[in-house]
């Protein structure tokens, strides 16, 4: 069965600080995409990164970037400088290669961020 | 670019309603539409795969003549909830890719659906 595993529910970080949100996944497949969306409360889902599992560089988008450990089946979300819009769901997706582009999503992480 | 476009934003309807949902993509063609159901508190749910111009494929538990998909065009997927009933109330998502694996999803705003 291939899953997304996100174990912290909840997260909280002092504004302009540093925040790691942790994702571990499981497949059998060699190829993959993983993806970390954000759902802010407007309910809408928003792409903040992703990251090809066949590239060992970590992806980067501004202040967030990915510890991506493929042996490891790891893939966390780092958000730097951290500021009050970044409050959210945050979720862990994957989608193998090859497969029908369906997303297998993890449970989210909601992330508060103190002013 | 990307834009998946998803009405209505909020419906309320009384029970034994049923109710359409469309979803378009508005700057690109989507062979392929995902409809997600959301919990409060909860990840998303796939419930079917919308292929255009072939019937869906539902995901294990769904009941297909509950939840109507139809994927007419490359541009519009819809999803009729029928004779919807209060446990019916969620949150609805639409998404659709511009092709391959490799490219993010694009979801549309959602739709809250309340029955009383």
């Amino acid at each position: 069965a291939q899953t997304v595993t996100q174990s912290q529910p909840e997260m909280s970080v002092q504004e302009a600080e540093t925040v790691t949100l942790s994702c571990t996944y499981d497949t059998s497949e060699s190829d993959y995409y993983l993806f970390w969306y954000k759902q802010p409360p407007s309910r809408q889902m928003i792409l903040v990164i992703r990251q090809e599992a066949y590239k060992q560089q970590n992806a980067t988008e501004n202040r967030f970037s990915v510890n991506f450990q493929k042996a490891a089946k790891s893939f966390s979300l780092k958000i730097s400088d951290s500021q009050l819009g970044d409050a959210a769901m945050y979720f862990c997706a994957f989608i193998p290669l090859g497969a029908t582009n369906k997303l297998i999503f993890g449970t989210g992480t909601l992330l508060a961020v103190q002013p | 670019g990307a834009v998946v476009s998803q009405h209505p934003s909020r419906v309320i309807c009384k029970s034994g309603t049923s109710v359409k949902i469309e979803c378009r993509s508005l700057d690109f063609q989507a062979t392929t539409m995902f409809w997600y159901r959301q919990f409060p508190k909860q990840s998303l749910m796939l419930m079917a795969t919308s292929n255009e111009g072939s019937k869906a494929t539902y995901e294990q538990g769904v009941e297909k003549d509950k939840f109507l998909i139809n994927h007419a065009s490359l541009t519009l997927s819809t999803l009729t909830v029928t004779s919807a009933h209060p446990e019916d109330s969620s949150f609805y998502i639409c998404s659709a890719g511009t092709g391959g694996n490799n490219q993010p999803q694009h979801f549309g705003d959602g739709t809250r659906l309340s029955i009383l």
